[in-house]
């Protein structure tokens, strides 16, 4: 049963365009958000978050934004570069240190 | 400023065998994690070790077990491997002094395979 999802495989994008990534949820106890990058061969490094208790933040080229009623999250990269491409993975946690639960990643592709 | 760092890169093993997979945190992390991605999934939580305890544990059966060193390195063993083992292993490291929405820093993985 998948707490988090990201019903987008995939995902190609023209460079300079924004790329728009989504993610939903289903758990209302998670409060914590997070996206991370993963490039082949690579771990997944972190690239931006949010507490539940904001709608947006930003970050530079990189926007979160959350929609707590919906369930949903959106990461947002405006102007998308070549360098961009990889999977994303959307993580959310409940308060204090516990474990991420992971989506099953989107892989955009910026095409030059 | 080393990362985290795991060995081997990558292993191949047969169905019944044992395997031990090594990390190191990021240098003044002490909490460690062990995810396992399965090819077109996401990574997924098999367990957390602080001060030498494994403290949570994910939905994973026995077979799986680690350790965690007083140098907070960690080791995650696998028992009777199963094709269904096959997998990227991912450690990560925190510190649990830091506030709550501290990041996880990953390794680079162990590439896992079961024939």
């Amino acid at each position: 049963d998948q707490q988090v999802k990201q019903n987008s495989p995939s995902l190609s994008v023209q460079e300079g365009r924004i790329s728009i990534l989504n993610c939903d949820y289903t758990n209302s106890m998670f409060d914590y958000f997070l996206w991370y990058k993963k490039y082949p061969a690579e771990g997944p490094t972190f690239l931006i978050s949010i507490s539940s208790i904001k709608d947006k933040n930003e970050d530079g080229r990189f926007t979160v934004f959350l929609n707590k009623s919906a369930k949903h999250l959106s990461l947002h990269i405006v102007p998308s570069q070549p360098g961009d491409s990889a999977v994303y993975f959307c993580a959310a946690r409940y308060s204090g240190n516990t474990p991420l639960v992971f989506g099953k990643g989107t892989r955009l592709s910026v095409i030059a | 400023d080393a990362g985290v760092t795991q060995s081997p890169t990558h292993l191949i093993k047969t169905r019944g065998q044992q395997v031990t997979l090594r990390c190191s945190p990021k240098s003044g992390h002490d909490t460690v994690s062990w995810y396992q991605q399965a090819l077109g999934q996401g990574p997924q939580f098999i367990f957390q070790y602080y001060e030498e305890e494994e403290r949570q544990r994910g939905n994973f059966p026995d077979r799986f077990s680690g350790h965690q060193f007083p140098n907070y390195s960690s080791e995650l063993n696998v028992n009777a491997l199963l094709l269904g083992d096959s997998a990227l292993y991912l450690c990560a490291s925190s510190s649990v002094k830091a506030a709550y929405n501290e990041k996880l820093f990953f390794g680079s993985g162990t590439q896992l395979s079961v024939l």
